[in-house]
């Protein structure tokens, strides 16, 4: 079946560096690729989305790029704040199946240190 | 709150025992989502609603499940005889029919299974 895979599983960084997490899809159809936060306990929220007709966004200190030969994606924070530890999941939409959904990344743990 | 909502945040159920969880989204979102999350994991998908047409089933949702969304606005997901693996977060996404694919996302119901 369609999958994504996302690295690395967890990243600790110190206040003010920059983060990366990158992920790769596998189907040739995806053409939305949308980023979630997802903070303990609470739900995922979209933070920022690309589609396939662009090959970055850039919303103050979050950015996505996209790489559609290679089928890779990355979300790129700068600047980072304690306030930026959570979960980060990556998603690709797949039509597999006849209809629009999403197929989640298994999630990066970022941790912020002051 | 104008946002996707659902009930009830926690339940806690002995196996064997029917449970019904309730989606309420994103007022005139036509398209409804299912997924389940693991704990250190991304959301799975279940099921696709475009209003009240049940269009997609994941492999995934086995017999025991059932999901309806009768007049085309709230949602309900019963599981019927739980099992110890059925314990997950139920998460319930909506998104507007036209204009995007972006989905937003409900805090979830999480299901432990005794």
């Amino acid at each position: 079946g369609e999958n994504v895979e996302q690295h690395p599983s967890t990243l600790s960084v110190q206040e003010g560096d920059s983060a990366v997490i990158k992920c790769t899809y596998s189907d040739s159809a995806s053409n939305y690729f949308p980023w979630y936060k997802q903070e303990l306990g609470k739900r995922p929220q979209l933070i920022i989305d690309i589609r396939s007709n662009v090959g970055e966004k850039k919303d103050q200190r979050i950015a996505v790029t996209l790489n559609k030969t290679a089928k890779h994606f990355s979300l790129h924070i700068t600047e980072t704040q304690p306030e930026d530890s959570a979960v980060y999941f990556c998603a690709a939409n797949s039509f597999s199946g006849g209809y629009n959904k999403l197929i989640f990344g298994a999630g990066t743990r970022l941790a912020v240190h002051p | 709150d104008t946002g996707v909502s659902q009930d009830p945040r926690h339940k806690i159920t002995k196996r064997g025992q029917n449970v019904t969880f309730r989606c309420d989204p994103i007022s005139e979102h036509n398209r409804l989502y299912w997924y389940r999350q693991t704990l250190g994991q991304g959301p799975e998908f279940l099921t696709y609603f475009q209003n009240e047409a049940q269009l997609e089933k994941s492999r995934l949702l086995s017999d025991r499940f059932s999901a309806e969304r009768p007049k085309g606005s709230f949602s309900t997901l019963e599981i019927q005889r739980t099992e110890q693996g059925d314990s997950a977060m139920y998460l319930c996404a909506s998104s507007p029919l036209a204009g995007g694919d972006e989905q937003y996302f409900g805090p979830g119901t999480r299901l432990t299974v005794t």
